[in-house]
C-alpha cells in the first residue's frame, strides 16, 4: 500500500531536550517536505527535498533541522525544542513540488 | 507576494444543501490548483486539482471546482452535503517546477442534520 508514515504520532517533551520525528514513503517518490499546522494559520512549510541530498529552507524553517540521506526517509529534528513549537506536524511526499502530494497522519508535538 | 485566501474561517450546512468554499490567489501567472480535505484526527487528502484545460474539474466525493481566470478564484461546490462531509478543506498553489505549494488557512465544514 502506498503511504507515508510518521513516528511518533504523539509526543510530549519538555523544553530543550532533542528529538528526532521520522517519515518514511513507499512511493519512491523524489519530493518531500514537512508542514507545521497551527490553528487559524493553517500549513505553514517548515523544510522540503526535491531529492537525496538537497534540502531547503520552507516558510518558518526556524529551530528545525532535516536531512535526506535516502531517498524514502526525511527526519525532522528538533535540536532544543521551545514551546512555540507546540504543534501538529506533517510529512509529505510528492513527485514534484506542484504535484499531487500524500500526506503523512501527522505528529503531534507538545513542548512543556 | 503570493498569496491564497479562503474567506470563511468556518461554514455550517444542512445536510443534502449543496455547499461552496471560496479560494481566491494572488499569483502573477496562472497558478496550479488544488483542493485537499482533512478529516478529524487524518492527514490531508486530495480532492481535486487543476493545471490547464477545462475549468470545470471533477474530483473525489462528488466534488467539483471551477477555475475563473478573471476572479483569480477556484470555488469548492458539491451539490448535495453529507454529514461525512464534515472536515477541514484548504486551497492549495503553485508555481510550475519544485516551488513549494503555499495552503490557505482553511475552512471548517459543518454539517447539521
Amino acid at each position: 500500500e502506498a503511504q507515508v508514515t510518521q513516528n511518533p504520532r504523539y509526543l510530549i517533551t519538555v523544553t530543550g531536550k532533542k528529538l528526532t520525528v521520522t517519515c518514511s514513503q513507499n512511493m519512491n517518490h523524489e519530493y518531500m517536505s514537512w508542514y507545521r499546522q497551527d490553528p487559524g494559520l493553517g500549513l505553514r512549510q517548515i523544510y522540503y527535498s526535491m531529492n537525496v541530498e538537497v534540502t531547503d529552507k520552507g516558510d518558518v524553517p526556524e529551530g528545525y533541522k532535516v536531512s535526506r540521506k535516502e531517498k524514502r526517509n526525511f527526519p525532522l529534528i528538533l535540536e532544543s525544542p521551545s514551546p512555540n513549537q507546540t504543534s501538529l506536524y506533517f510529512c509529505a511526499s510528492s513527485w514534484g513540488g506542484t504535484d499531487t502530494q500524500y500526506f503523512g497522519p501527522g505528529t503531534r508535538l507538545t513542548v512543556l | 507576494a503570493q498569496s491564497v485566501t479562503q474567506p470563511d474561517i468556518h461554514i455550517t450546512v444542512s445536510e443534502g444543501a449543496s455547499l461552496e468554499l471560496r479560494c481566491n490567489y494572488s499569483y502573477g501567472a496562472t497558478p496550479y490548483l488544488f483542493w485537499y480535505v482533512q478529516s478529524p484526527g487524518q492527514g490531508l487528502q486530495l480532492l481535486l486539482k487543476y493545471f490547464s484545460g477545462d475549468t470545470l474539474v471533477q474530483g473525489i466525493k462528488g466534488f467539483e471546482a471551477e477555475f475563473k481566470r478573471s476572479q483569480s478564484s477556484f470555488n469548492l461546490r458539491k451539490p448535495s452535503v453529507h454529514w461525512s462531509d464534515a472536515a477541514e478543506y484548504f486551497c492549495a498553489v503553485g508555481l510550475s517546477g519544485n516551488t513549494p505549494l503555499v495552503f490557505g488557512k482553511g475552512t471548517r465544514l459543518s454539517v447539521i442534520a
